[in-house]
């Protein structure tokens, strides 16, 4: 059974950084891109940001290059999303997802509060 | 990286069809055949419900299907019943990055 299961979320305030980290079994995690695509409370689904299957390739939404890393360790069967000089928009559920055709698995998501 | 742009909200009695569209550009939409669309329920994780823009993945009913004519693609649930009703996200690969619509929310009446 494919499982994600994202960790390392919770509440940091403005300008602070933040590491999540997403925990994959059930598939071969390194035959698989990875992204991540977050969630603000009662808004819609923004993707964040994509990893090739060996961690060669990356890609950012605008709104967090710079300040975001993505990354991978297929050694772990983990993957990771650095996130620094946060602000109150970028509060949000982050969800970890698998993609190859389409994105076909989602973890349950992890919460990340930016309030002072 | 604009949103793609979806209704709001559409309804239907149970039993009836309902169309959801999902309007880019050329840059996205109309420029690859990689648009997805995913149903969330209140708190839960998204689904994939049709990738490469009418491919329905098992198990998926087959209720659910997929079109995409121009910079617009579509998604049509026939045979509406009480368990569609959700939000529903469409997203479509734009070169260099991944966009998502709004969403939808979907109510059966």
């Amino acid at each position: 059974e494919v499982q994600l299961v994202e960790s390392g979320g919770g509440l940091v305030q403005p300008g602070g950084s933040l590491r999540l980290s997403c925990a994959a079994s059930g598939f071969t995690f390194s035959n698989y891109w990875m992204h991540w695509v977050r969630q603000a409370p009662g808004k819609g689904l923004v993707w964040v940001s994509f990893v090739n299957s060996d961690g060669s390739s990356t890609k950012y939404a605008d709104s967090v290059k710079g300040r975001f890393t993505i990354s991978r360790d297929n050694a772990k069967n983990t993957l990771y999303l650095q996130m620094n000089s946060l602000s109150a928009e970028d509060t949000a559920v982050y969800y970890c997802v698998r993609s190859r055709e389409g994105f076909d698995y989602w973890g349950q998501g992890t919460v990340v509060t930016v309030s002072s | 990286q604009s949103a793609l742009t979806q209704p709001r909200s559409v309804s239907g009695s149970p039993g009836q069809s309902v169309t959801i569209s999902c309007t880019g550009t050329s840059s996205d939409v109309g420029g690859y055949d990689y648009v997805s669309w995913y149903q969330q329920y209140p708190g839960k994780a998204p689904k994939l419900m049709i990738h490469d823009v009418s491919k329905r993945p098992s198990g998926v009913p087959d209720r659910f299907s997929g079109s995409k004519s121009g910079n617009t693609a579509s998604l049509t649930i026939s045979g509406l019943q009480a368990e569609d009703e959700a939000d529903y996200y469409c997203c479509s690969y734009a070169g260099s990055a991944w966009v998502f619509g709004g969403g939808t929310k979907v109510t059966v009446l």
